[in-house]
Order: structure tokens, then C-alpha cells, then sequence
């Protein structure tokens, strides 16, 4: 089945500063990679998701990488703000195929003011 | 709103004690899942269902029970609860995967505590 690694496990960042977090996969079939945004005291939401036929996508501060051939992807975001402070999920699934969604263990991202 | 929620969103029990946590959708979505998250670990999938009377195991199955009579409604139950299941459960909903992906929308969180 599909193993998905995810670092660093916690990322400490001054206000303003840009965050990476990257992860891994072991599943060629996989073809769909979300991130997820987990406040405190709340599910995990979407942030942002890149699926397999490109290999970068933006939103505003946001933006994702993904590296078919090495198997990985990153999530960067820049000028942080306290308000990213949270945890951080990737995922993986073949979105044709099996259902079956893998998490990363996340990432508790802190930004200092 | 569209959104998927959750009761109790925190429950004390003792060991052995049968216990049902529900799940319900408004957004009509075919999917729905059960995660449990814990520090370290992320989250992991207990059990899926693709349709109304279609279930199948996740990653963490054992010690779970789930149903799927309405698309609407899919509990979690416990039926003999012990404490390595205290955990942060959490409930989600999605269209099937296909081209456009499978983002799944989650619930608030049922934090279980069992004694």
C-alpha cells in the first residue's frame, strides 16, 4: 500500500519568513496530493491540492511542488503570519483508482510574532 | 452551510462500556470515512464507505463497527471500548475520487476518553 512520510514533524518560524514542509510517497499510482490545514480544536480543511499532470500550483501565499519522478511534494508558504500557525497534513490517493486517502503525520507549524 | 458534524464532540466512558459516535452530512457526498488521530501519528483510517450498505476497512479496523443505512448518517461503535482507543476521532465526507480529486471535508472532532 501506499506510505507517506512527512518533515519535519515540527517547523519553527519567525513572522514574515517563508515554511516548507515536504513529503514523500511510495505509490507511482498515486496521482492526487492534498494538504490539509488542522486549527486548534478543528478538523483538518483543504488548503490547497496539486494533482499529478502539473508540478507546481499557487494561491496567494500558498503554493505546492510536486516532483513526480523522485516522488515527492512540498508545501511552501511565504510571508508567514501568525494565522498559519497549526498542523499540517499531506495526503496521497489515486484518485482514479482506490479511494483510500494516506496522511502524513503532520506538521505543527508555529510562527512567531 | 455544507458541513459534516459530529456527537458528542467529547465522551468519558470505562472500558466495555458500548458506545455509538455519529456522523451526519448535508452535501450529499457517496464517501464517507472514519479517522483516528493520535500525537505522532497522524491521522489513520478505522473504516470507509463508498455507498449506502457498502463498508470496507481501513487502516486500523479492529475494535470498530460501522454502518452505512443512509448516505447521510454513517456511526462509529465501540462495542466493547478499551483505553488504547482513546483517541481524537474524526468523521468525513466526499464525492467519489475521480478527475477532479477526492477532498475530503471533515468533521469537527469526537475526543473520546475511555477509562
Amino acid at each position: 500500500g501506499e506510505n507517506v512520510e512527512q518533515h519535519p514533524s515540527t517547523l519553527s518560524v519567525q513572522e514574515g519568513d517563508s515554511a516548507v514542509i515536504k513529503c514523500t510517497y511510495s505509490d507511482s499510482a498515486s496521482n492526487y496530493f492534498p494538504w490539509y490545514k488542522q486549527e486548534l480544536g478543528k478538523g483538518p480543511q483543504l488548503i490547497i491540492d496539486i494533482r499529478s499532470n502539473v508540478g507546481e500550483k499557487k494561491d496567494q501565499r500558498i503554493a505546492v511542488t510536486l516532483n513526480k519522478t523522485a516522488k515527492h511534494f512540498s508545501l511552501h508558504i511565504t510571508e508567514t503570519q501568525p494565522e498559519d500557525s497549526a498542523v499540517y497534513f499531506c495526503a496521497a490517493s489515486n484518485a482514479g483508482g482506490s479511494y483510500i486517502p494516506t496522511f502524513g503525520r503532520g506538521t505543527s507549524l508555529i510562527v512567531h510574532p | 452551510e455544507a458541513q459534516v458534524t459530529q456527537n458528542p464532540r467529547y465522551l468519558i466512558t470505562v472500558t466495555g462500556k458500548k458506545l455509538t459516535v455519529t456522523c451526519s452530512q448535508n452535501m450529499n457526498h457517496e464517501y464517507m470515512s472514519w479517522y483516528r488521530q493520535d500525537p505522532g501519528l497522524g491521522l489513520r483510517q478505522i473504516y470507509y464507505s463508498m455507498n449506502v450498505e457498502v463498508t470496507d476497512k481501513g487502516d486500523v479496523p479492529e475494535g470498530y463497527k460501522v454502518s452505512r443505512k443512509e448516505k447521510r448518517n454513517f456511526p462509529l461503535i465501540l462495542e466493547s471500548p478499551s483505553p488504547n482507543q482513546t483517541s481524537l476521532y474524526f468523521c468525513a465526507s466526499s464525492v467519489p475520487p475521480g478527475l477532479a480529486g477526492n477532498e475530503q471535508f471533515f468533521g469537527p472532532g469526537t475526543r473520546l476518553t475511555v477509562l
